[in-house]
């Protein structure tokens, strides 16, 4: 399967700032990457994907970013919410095994 | 959009008693499902890969007879946790991989998660 790990563990953030989390795969051949947001208690659920053709990718306050060359993928959160906690997982191409996730706290 | 209902929740049971989790894609079929473990503050662990009509495959170190799953249908996959110890005490996660690519869009759709607690 594929290789995806995650920079940093836990990231904290004020309410109303921006967050960037970021993810390192490791197979050159991956296509199709996707965040899941997983909150306390709940299974995980879908973010955002993005295949390999683009570099950028929008949705409702959060930008997912692919980077090729250094195969590296961020997600941005923009205008951060107290309901923005959890931890968040990227996957390639529907790997089913998950790295560690980054728990991402938000102060009021 | 799909959905996948996990179902119970929340299982509390007796050491040495069996405890089934029901897994059901709702509105799209799912010739592969997952199920994974989760354990207070970590990340979630593959358990196995579970195939409509076939036997499932297993990662290393779980124990297919302790843990058992059917999948019986395109909708449905059940995961038996057989003779229950307090250390399979844990947070249980299914996900489904849809089939039509139209719908589901290759994206895994996952459980609410079922939390056993095995006293």
């Amino acid at each position: 399967g594929e290789s995806v790990g995650l920079h940093l563990p836990t990231l904290s953030v004020q309410e109303g700032d921006n967050s960037i989390i970021n993810c390192a795969y490791s197979n050159s051949a991956s296509d199709y990457f996707i965040w899941y947001k997983q909150e306390s208690g709940k299974g995980p659920q879908f973010i955002i994907d993005i295949r390999s053709n683009m570099d950028k990718r929008q949705g409702q306050r959060v930008t997912v970013l692919l980077n090729k060359t250094v195969k590296h993928l961020s997600l941005q959160i923009a205008a951060t919410q107290p309901g923005d906690s959890a931890v968040y997982f990227c996957a390639a191409n529907n790997d089913m095994r998950f790295g560690a996730g980054t728990r991402l706290t938000v102060k009021p | 959009g799909a959905v996948v209902s996990q179902h119970p929740s929340w299982v509390i049971c007796k050491s040495g008693t069996s405890v089934k989790i029901e897994c059901r894609s709702l509105d799209f079929q799912a010739t592969t499902m997952f199920w994974y473990r989760q354990f207070p503050k970590q990340s979630l662990m593959l358990m196995a890969t579970s195939n409509e009509g076939s036997k499932a495959t297993y990662e290393q170190g779980v124990e297919k007879d302790k843990f058992l799953i059917n999948h019986a249908s395109l909708t449905l996959s059940t995961l038996t946790v057989t003779s229950a110890h307090p250390e399979d005490s844990s947070f249980y996660i299914c996900s489904a991989l849809g089939t039509d690519f139209r719908l589901t869009n290759e994206k895994l759709f996952f459980g609410s998660g079922t939390q056993l607690s095995v006293l």
